[in-house]
Formats: structure tokens, sequence, C-alpha cells
């Protein structure tokens, strides 16, 4: 099983819409908790970084949340555009077997239609 | 700024075939990454490099080897190519190999495996 389980799996949205992504990991303890924004035929570029004990990190439109007690996260998207489809990515860090272990989410693949 | 450079973005090589991934970075990291993508699943590392002169591996090695020819470069050879390498590469590098630092990727190579 996954440690870090996303949902929805993909998304359409209309654009200027908000919607919220969710990520759920059972990997505790962690350094931090990241999104990533990865366009189709690019690699992930990093939107927010929160620590164990952050509860709300944002970047523009972007706000990222993190419960630590339900080993929760959300990214939620205000006013969503075109340029936002895109797949999103959550990723846990730990220092775990001598390295630094990202543990990747698969995505949710998120449409912005006009 | 270029930032982590890969070649080639795309490639098609038979069974038992061999070839060798290139990246490159700019930015004077200390560390390196492959990685690769499968549809579904989160990225998984292959090989890293915590420093110039130094590699070890990931969660998925077998089948592979990487040389860090010096600071900037960190390629990825595959000796016998098999289907199942079929898949979406990604090199990445940090300025070290600490959980909070920030990770840059490529934009990656698709290999197809026939």
């Amino acid at each position: 099983k996954n440690q870090v389980e996303q949902s929805p799996q993909s998304l359409i949205i209309l654009e200027g819409k908000n919607c919220t992504l969710q990520c759920n990991y059972t990997v505790s303890p962690f350094s931090n908790l990241r999104w990533y924004k990865q366009d189709t035929g690019r690699g992930p570029v990093s939107l927010t970084i929160m620590t164990f004990s952050e509860n709300t990190k944002s970047n523009g439109r972007y706000t990222a949340t993190l419960d630590a007690d339900t080993k929760q996260s959300s990214l939620h998207i205000t006013a969503s555009q075109l340029s936002d489809s895109a797949s999103y990515i959550c990723v846990v860090i730990l220092f775990s077997g001598g390295y630094n272990k990202l543990i990747f989410g698969a995505g949710t693949r998120l449409a912005v239609h006009p | 700024n270029a930032g982590v450079t890969q070649t080639p973005k795309f490639q098609v090589l038979k069974t038992g075939q061999s070839m060798t991934l290139q990246c490159a970075q700019d930015m004077n990291h200390n560390s390196m990454y492959w990685y690769r993508q499968d549809p579904g699943m989160g990225l998984r590392l292959i090989y890293y490099s915590a420093s110039e002169g130094t590699t070890d591996k990931g969660e998925v090695p077998n089948g592979y080897n990487v040389s860090r020819l010096n600071k900037r470069e960190f390629s990825l050879r595959l000796e016998s190519a098999a289907p199942s390498q079929t898949s979406v590469y990604f090199c990445a590098s940090s300025e070290r190999s600490g959980t909070n630092y920030g990770y840059t990727f490529g934009s990656g190579t698709r290999l197809t495996v026939v």
C-alpha cells in the first residue's frame, strides 16, 4: 500500500472556480511535506514546503494545509486558470535507510476548462 | 539558467540493447538523483549521489548503473534493457542531501523498450 495516497485521481473544473486536492499519508514522523506541480512532459516543480509543525503555507493562489493529527494535507487552488491544468503531487520527505527518502503520491490530474 | 538538463528526451530501445541517459545541472548543487515515473505510481528513486565521488542505491536500482562524472553530471546506464524499464526517467538535483533542501527536476526522458 502506498504510504501517500491522493484523491481524486483526476478532476475537471471550469476556469475561475476553486478546487481542493487531498493527500492522506501514513508516514510518520517526517521532516516535511511538499506539493509539486507537474505540467505534461515536464518535471515536477515545487509549490509549497511545510514542516511537521506547520498548518498552512501559501504560494499565490495555492494554499496547502497540514493536519498532523489526521495525517492529511490538502492543496486549495483559488480562481483557477487554464495554466493550472497539470498533475499535482504530494510528497513526504524523511530521512530513512541512510538517505533522504521522498515518498511520492501518484498525483491528481487537474484539467481546467474554459 | 538552464537548471537540470536531460538528454535524450525520447528513446526507443530493443530488448537487450544498452544506453546511457545523461543529466547535467548548472546550479552548483552537490546532490543528484535519478527517478523513474510509471503510470499510476509515484516517482521512485533509482540511484542517488550525495556528493561528487559518491553514489548509492535507492529503492529500485536493479538493472541500472550510474556514474557521477563530475559535480555537474550524473548519468544513468541501462546495460541490457528490458520491457519493464519502459518508463519516464527524471534527474534531479539539490544543494545538499538534507531533507530541508529544494529539489530541481529535469524535464524527463521517455524511454520505451520493445
